[in-house]
């Protein structure tokens, strides 16, 4: 069965600094792989998705992120974090039948000046 | 393309009420989703809808919920005789298509209080 963890249920950054936001999965299969945001109060965001086609995957807000299949790992960056960065960020997997989503516990990253 | 809308935002009920909730897709999408996100947790999938068919159901989290999409279109989530242990934000989502590798796009969700 496919599941995803999330490394870190809180990750604090500078203004300007380096973002890195941890996902590892299991998959019995060539997985599909999305990073989604949530806003106070608000519905998921994608910022981005694996599908196979490339291993480095550009996402909106200048996220990215790189799967590794030898790590199992999903990982998001952002090379500069700005203020309007805060929110809560989820790893999700497709499940194998492609209909539910299977998220992580999510990270809350906070930026301050 | 309006995005997936739910109403109410908010919904504040007493213990042992009953809850309705809608749900109204991207208009072109075919699959239509609900989950539902506890304080802390990611969202956890509910249900989904095939056009008007429930295709999966099993992981309602009880029979006190249930779901419909009688057209197709809009979908409704209702909650019997409610529980202090219901209160969580209820979330939409719907896609174009079954294919795993297409995003599911969410609405902002119904949080809902049970007192």
């Amino acid at each position: 069965a496919q599941s995803v963890t999330q490394l870190g249920s809180h990750v604090s950054v500078s203004e300007g600094a380096l973002v890195l936001l941890r996902c590892n999965y299991s998959s019995s299969v060539p997985p599909y792989l999305f990073w989604y945001v949530q806003y106070p109060n608000q519905g998921l965001q994608l910022l981005l998705k694996y599908t196979s086609a490339a291993t480095l995957v550009k996402g909106i807000n200048g996220f990215e992120a790189e799967f590794k299949k030898s790590e199992t790992s999903f990982h998001l960056t952002k090379p500069s974090a700005h203020m309007s960065d805060a929110a809560e960020y989820f790893c999700a997997v497709s499940d194998m039948a492609g209909t539910a989503l299977i998220f992580g516990k999510g990270t809350t990253l906070s930026v301050s000046s | 393309d309006t995005g997936v809308s739910q109403d109410p935002r908010h919904k504040i009920t007493k213990r042992g009420q009953n809850v309705t909730f809608r749900c109204d897709p991207i208009s072109e999408h075919n699959r239509l989703y609900w989950y539902r996100q506890t304080l802390g947790q990611g969202p956890e999938f509910l249900t989904y809808f095939q056009n008007e068919a429930q295709l999966e159901k099993s992981r309602l989290l009880s029979d006190r919920f249930s779901a419909e999409r009688p057209k197709g279109s809009f979908s409704t989530l209702e909650i019997q005789r409610t529980e202090q242990g219901d209160s969580a934000m209820y979330l939409c989502a719907s896609s174009p298509s079954g294919r795993a590798e297409y995003e599911q796009y969410f609405g902002p969700g119904t949080r809902l209080t049970v007192t």
